[in-house]
């Protein structure tokens, strides 16, 4: 099992240029999340998607859209990407919420710098 | 006011150390208390987790919450230079985690 798996690993993006950031887990998981990482700040959520089909506002949306595609991917969109968006960005994934959503899987992380 | 803060290091110990690493929060809503280690350019992962107060041992590391004071620690004993890693406190919110900014740590050989 592959666990969680994120693509790209790094990208360099310019100032209003727009990407997917791919997540899929193969653990058979319902709630999926993202988060970004920044130094002194900890990890942030920004959106998640507590079973298939439903997705919410974690604490830092702006400038961010998801797509919960099937029960296994669930994609972050930057539409126009600025610089306060240089971040680490992690996909993680639960059984399911409640309780189940305190041991989250997380993947290997993508590394997005935007100039 | 962050709702979780954490100092965030680095704390350099020699093998062998205890090592004590602490949380304060503020919402005395929180009922489960974690610690996530994060490795260098890794994804965090759940080392142990606690429902409310007390204590709870897992081989080398134990968590400890004492919620009259909003305060949380996780103890490693006997460290050895593999727990180098960043360590997370995070607590439940509403279904979802708020994390701490977490605490760097090296043990040295």
């Amino acid at each position: 099992n592959a666990g969680v798996t994120q693509t790209p690993k790094f990208q360099v993006l310019k100032t209003g240029q727009s990407m997917t950031l791919q997540c899929a887990q193969d653990m058979n998981h319902n709630s999926m999340y993202w988060y970004r990482q920044d130094p002194g700040m900890g990890l942030r959520l920004i959106y998640y998607s507590a079973s298939e089909g439903t997705t919410d506002k974690g604490e830092v949306p702006n400038g961010y859209n998801v797509s919960r595609l099937n029960k296994r991917e669930f994609s972050l969109r930057l539409e126009s990407a600025a610089p306060s968006q240089t971040s680490v960005y992690f996909c993680a994934s639960s059984k399911g919420v409640g309780q189940d959503s305190y041991e989250q899987y997380f993947g290997p992380g993508t590394r997005l710098t935007v100039t | 006011q962050k709702e979780v803060e954490q100092d965030p290091g680095p704390l350099s110990v020699p093998e062998g150390a205890i090592v004590s690493l602490n949380c304060t929060y503020s919402n005395s809503a929180f009922q489960y208390f974690m610690w996530y280690r994060q490795y260098s350019r890794k994804g965090p992962e759940l080392l142990m987790y606690t429902y409310s107060s007390g204590n709870k041992e897992d081989g080398r590391f134990t968590a400890q919450v004492d919620k009259s004071s909003k305060y949380i620690s996780l103890f490693i004993r006997d460290s050895q230079p593999s727990d180098s890693a960043t360590y997370l406190c995070a607590m439940d919110s509403s279904y979802k985690l708020i994390f701490g900014s977490g605490t760097r740590l090296l043990v040295r050989p």
